[in-house]
Parts: structure tokens; C-alpha cells; sequence
């Protein structure tokens, strides 16, 4: 099974930071992953799909890179409402996710 | 606006079963593939089980298969999840999602979970 490793679990900022999370694949998976928010008591929200495409309604501030075993999704200046988990999810093998990155106001 | 509304949940013995459902509107449900994903508390998402729109082809998480059996009604919009010999593990926030295009893929839209305790 494709295994996803997020880093880093957790990290602290600040509004208006640049932040850069990483996921890596166990295996190249082209660009079949996606990123998602989750803020405590709610669902999961897409926010990237294949990789580098922003979901509609999505805020441009986010944005995704990566194919093959690496990718990163960058928050380009944070807002109070990022303050979230980011799960990464990899949809070539079957799916999995990342173990998450808790995002946290320093 | 999809909508998505799962229902189902409670607290269970181990060995014991439990049918979780997650009634879908506002899109054509036949059409897309569904899944059922799990988060322990405290912990990261995790990936139970998909199936094809038509609900002949079905896909099982390890951890689950032989246990778990997903199954949907296209006629009424709503999917299933048949949990037996239910173990402590299983304890988790249940969630259906769509799929968004052929499965696998990412999912586009998720329900509010049900949660789902084992516990003697």
C-alpha cells in the first residue's frame, strides 16, 4: 500500500506567514493527490485537487506543487481562518492519507 | 448545494454490528462513485470503503474487509455502510464523501459523520 508521510505533524505561525507543507510517497503517484482542510468538529474541505488545482471558492493563497513522490501545499499569507489540519490524500493506488499537519497561531 | 447527511451512529459492544446510512441530495447520485472514511479520535483520516455508482464494483481498506460491507440505493439517494464484529479500533467519526470523478479520486463533498463508539 502507498503510505503518505506529512511534515512536519504540527507548526506554529502567525497572520500573514508563509507556510509550506510537505507530503511524500511511499511510490510515485503522478499527480494523484489532493489536500484538504479540516477545523475541529467539522468535515474535511477540498481545497486541492490533482496535485496543483485550486477548488472553486477556494482562496487563492493556497496553492499546491509537487508530482511523482513529493508535494507541498503553501498558505502564501495567513489568514485566522487557516488555522486548520491539512490531510494530504493520494488517489492513484486505491486512497490514503497523510497523517495530517495540525496548523496552530504562534 | 450537495448535501450529505450520515446517520446510524452509536455506541456498540464489540462483536456487535451496526448499519451506518448517508442519505445524498442535490446531485445525481447514480452517477458518482461514494466512499465511507473514519477518523479516531485524535487522529488522521482513514480510508474504509468505496463503490462504483452503479454499486457493482465495491473497494475494502484492509483493516476492514470481510467485516465491513458497503451497499447503496440509487433509488432513494442513500448509501450504506454494514458493520459486524465490530472491534475497539473501529471506534472513530464515520463520514460519507463523493467521489469526484472515476474512482479512485479525490472526494469533493463530505457529510457532518456519524460516530461510532465500541465499547463494552
Amino acid at each position: 500500500a502507498i503510505q503518505l508521510t506529512q511534515s512536519p505533524s504540527s507548526l506554529s505561525a502567525s497572520v500573514g506567514d508563509r507556510v509550506t507543507i510537505t507530503c511524500r510517497a511511499s511510490q510515485g503517484i503522478d499527480s494523484a493527490l489532493s489536500w484538504y482542510q479540516q477545523k475541529p468538529g467539522k468535515a474535511p474541505k477540498l481545497l486541492i485537487f490533482d496535485a496543483s488545482n485550486l477548488e472553486t471558492g477556494v482562496p487563492s493563497r493556497f496553492s499546491g506543487s509537487g508530482s511523482g513522490t513529493d508535494f507541498t501545499l503553501t498558505i502564501s499569507s495567513l489568514q485566522p481562518e487557516d488555522f486548520a489540519t491539512y490531510h494530504c490524500q493520494q488517489f492513484d493506488t486505491y486512497i490514503t492519507f497523510g497523517q495530517g499537519t495540525r496548523l496552530e497561531i504562534k | 448545494e450537495v448535501q450529505l447527511l450520515e446517520s446510524g451512529g452509536g455506541l456498540v459492544q464489540p462483536g456487535g454490528s451496526l448499519r451506518l446510512s448517508c442519505k445524498a441530495s442535490a446531485f445525481s447520485f447514480s452517477t458518482y462513485s461514494m466512499s465511507w472514511v473514519r477518523q479516531a479520535p485524535g487522529k488522521g483520516l482513514e480510508w474504509v470503503s468505496s463503490l462504483t455508482g452503479s454499486g457493482g464494483t465495491t473497494y475494502y481498506a484492509d483493516s476492514v474487509r470481510g467485516r465491513f460491507t458497503i451497499s447503496r440505493d440509487n433509488s432513494n439517494n442513500t448509501l450504506f455502510l454494514q458493520m459486524n464484529s465490530l472491534r475497539a479500533e473501529d471506534t472513530a467519526m464515520y463520514y460519507c464523501a463523493k467521489v469526484s470523478g472515476t474512482w479512485p479520486d479525490d472526494h469533493d463533498s463530505w457529510g457532518q459523520g456519524t460516530l461510532v463508539t465500541v465499547s463494552s
